[in-house]
């Protein structure tokens, strides 16, 4: 069974700039979950994905926004970073509408 | 909205010990799920435990065990026999009908040799 996987591991981008994070949902899992976790805090909710639809949103500005593909895995893109952007972002997947979420490793943004 | 708090910043305890951690959590919903995760320093976020919330009996899961209190909404983590590679952030979440974790802030436990 795989796991989740995300890419890529460090990012360093500029303010302004835009960026795409990747991220491979565990084998039989059709749901997805970003999560921002700013340094020292606990995670917050992006939003979620099932059979490539947005299914709930968290307080995040539409500058946030993802996909899923047909093959479950999904990307978050991020436009017009701010420096408040910087953090570790992850994934999560789970089975349709299954409670119990497993995370990815996490993928560290740096905006300067 | 739910709300989950985490009033213990920091704990230690010595190796072979036992130790809890402190969760309680706001909700209006009555069919919920509550989690412990740990996140070591490699940063990956590891589910420890699960609870659901219409069972009375209180997860185990080896050495790690719950105190489930729906009606007091409180939900506390018991790690027994303490071990060095448990040295981590455990953080507690909570999951209600629309399946997104809400996150309390965080405990940072150190065991000590």
């Amino acid at each position: 069974e795989t796991g989740v996987t995300q890419s890529p591991t460090h990012l360093i981008k500029t303010r302004g700039q835009q960026v795409t994070l990747r991220c491979s949902s565990q084998s039989g899992h059709n749901t997805v979950s970003w999560y921002q976790q700013a340094l020292g805090q606990g995670p917050q909710f992006i939003f979620q994905y099932y059979r490539e639809e947005e299914n709930g949103r968290g307080n995040f500005p539409p500058r946030f926004s993802g996909l899923q593909f047909p093959n479950y895995s999904s990307e978050l893109n991020v436009n017009a970073l701010e420096l408040d952007d910087s953090a570790l972002y992850l994934c999560a997947s789970s089975f349709g509408q299954g409670a119990e979420q497993y995370f990815g490793p996490g993928t560290r943004l740096t905006v300067t | 909205a739910q709300t989950v708090t985490q009033s213990q910043p920091e704990m230690s305890v010595q190796e072979a010990e036992t130790v809890t951690l402190s969760c309680t959590y706001d909700t209006s919903e009555n069919n919920y799920y509550l989690f412990w995760y740990k996140q070591p320093p490699s940063r990956q976020m590891i589910l420890v435990i699960r609870q659901e919330a219409y069972k009375q009996q209180n997860a185990t899961e080896n050495r790690f065990s719950v105190n489930f209190q729906k009606a007091a909404k409180s939900f506390s983590l018991k790690i027994s026999d303490s071990q060095l590679g448990d040295t981590a952030m455990y953080f507690c979440a909570f999951a209600g009908s629309a399946r997104q974790l809400t996150f309390g802030s965080g405990t940072q436990l150190t065991v000590l040799p």
